[in-house]
């Protein structure tokens, strides 16, 4: 198992849209429509923000969507908030009941 | 609504092995779910250790596999990890969290995320 390819930073201005990719394999992004993000802020613990490539759990903005293209997905933060400055990670399942997680990417509101 | 609390010691030596638990409350950990350690490592992002159910079942890590054990107290409504032969590579955060589960026409599915963290606990390895 590798970890996930994440970009180790993005930004963007209040109201733009940024998009953070996750890389990964036939193994795992590519194998399973099983990929989740989470975010992140400082000292805090991840939470979780889409999962199954492109779902929302209940409570969480629609500003924030997943999709997934190969062994590459990606998260796409709509209408940037101060708020959205955080780390973000993420994950996809691997297979035989394991689970690899990116590198996170930390994304700045400028 | 769950809550996952980690514990255990904050310093360990070089060596020696690590053992944290992670206290369930708001839900019982025998009707079901699986439960997961995760840890932090700076630089290095987030790395899943071993997952448990609450039969006892587990799944680990191959990189960490000969070194771990994840264990389960029903009882105490807790589970455990153990991480042996540890070293410097081994400081990080360490985080339990809940396997998330799906009901769907009346039947629960296992679901592919962890739903439910634990705040998170700093271990360091250093003499």
């Amino acid at each position: 198992q590798s970890a996930l390819t994440q970009p180790p930073s993005a930004s963007g201005s209040p109201g733009q849209s940024v998009t953070i990719s996750c890389t990964g394999t036939s193994s795992d992004v590519g194998g399973y429509n099983y990929v989740s993000w989470y975010q992140q802020h400082p000292g805090k613990a991840p939470k979780l923000i889409i999962y199954d490539v492109n779902k929302w759990p209940s409570g969480v903005s629609d500003r924030f969507s997943g999709s997934k293209s190969g062994n590459t997905a990606s998260l796409t933060v709509s209408g940037l908030q101060a708020e959205d400055e955080a780390d973000y990670y993420c994950s996809s399942y691997a297979g035989s009941n394991s689970w690899v997680f990116g590198g996170g990417t930390k994304l700045t509101v400028l | 609504q769950v809550q996952l609390q980690e514990s255990g010691p904050g310093l360990v030596k070089p060596s020696e092995t690590l053992s944290l638990t992670c206290a369930v409350s708001g839900y019982s950990i025998s009707s079901g779910y699986y439960w997961a350690w995760i840890r932090q490592t700076p630089g290095k992002g987030l790395e899943w250790i071993g997952t448990i159910y609450h039969s006892g079942n587990t799944y680990y890590n191959p990189s960490l596999e000969s070194r771990v054990t994840v264990s389960v107290d029903t009882s105490k409504n807790q589970f455990s990890l153990k991480l042996t032969s540890v070293t410097a590579a081994d400081t990080a955060v360490y985080f339990c969290a809940r396997r998330g589960r799906e009901t769907r026409g009346g039947y629960n599915y296992v679901a592919y995320y962890f739903d439910s963290w634990g705040p998170g606990t700093l271990v360091t390895v250093s003499s």
